[in-house]
């Protein structure tokens, strides 16, 4: 199994444009969730999806979308990309129960100038 | 609200020593709880979880946690730090619930420097 993987690995972007991070996890899992990371504040959890065609918003929604069309793959748009998301972005999925541990991916470090 | 607090952004000791990474939660109903491990350039890893029954947790790589419910604490322990330990270590907490009920709540992390 490859298990949680992300693309790209870097991506620096202009402001005002967009672009999609990708996740895709291997596992039959049916919970996934985007997370972004910054210095001194832990991961913070963006969107997530307990399902296929399930979304929902999470801490910091704001100018992210996301769609859930498969259980594998679970993409994260940012619409109109502004210098306050640059940052590392987690991709994590893991059984539906919620009693399991989550399952991260490598992450994409985005920078926006 | 769920909430995660690690007080202390750095912890240095010295190989061979014991360590100890706090963390406290606060939830409105039974938690559970995962320490997870960040090492430079990777996504976090999974090192332990309490969902019930025995207070005392042990996971990966010779790591164990200890459950308090009435100091709301569950601290990340191991007996002889080594070097490789070095990380990024984070807490999290989950309550089960209707609406968010499978969102994890991360604390800030601790920064783990052992030292030879």
């Amino acid at each position: 199994n490859a298990g949680v993987t992300q693309t790209p690995k870097f991506q620096v972007l202009k402001t005002g444009q967009s672009m999609t991070l990708q996740c895709a996890q291997d596992m039959n899992h049916e919970y996934m969730s985007w997370y972004r990371q910054d210095p001194g504040m832990g991961l913070r959890l963006i969107h997530y999806s307990v399902g296929a065609g399930i979304t929902d918003q999470g801490e910091v929604p704001n100018g992210y979308n996301v769609s859930r069309s498969t259980t594998e793959d679970f993409p994260l748009r940012l619409l109109s990309a502004a210098p306050s998301q640059t940052s590392v972005y987690f991709c994590a999925s893991s059984f539906r129960t919620g009693v399991g541990e989550q399952y991260f991916g490598p992450g994409t470090r985005l920078t926006v100038t | 609200a769920q909430s995660v607090a690690q007080p202390e952004d750095q912890v240095n000791v010295a190989e061979g020593n014991p360590l100890t990474v706090k963390c406290t939660y606060s939830v409105s109903g039974n938690p559970y709880l995962f320490w997870y491990v960040q090492y430079p350039n990777r996504g976090l890893q999974f090192l332990l979880k309490y969902i019930t029954g025995d207070n005392l947790v042990k996971g990966s790589y010779g790591f164990e946690a200890e459950f308090n419910k009435s100091q709301t604490s569950f601290h990340l322990k191991k007996p002889s730090a080594l070097v490789s330990d070095s990380a990024l270590y984070f807490c999290a907490v989950r309550i089960l619930s209707s609406g968010s009920a499978r969102q994890l709540t991360f604390g800030s992390g601790t920064q783990l420097t052992v030292l030879p």
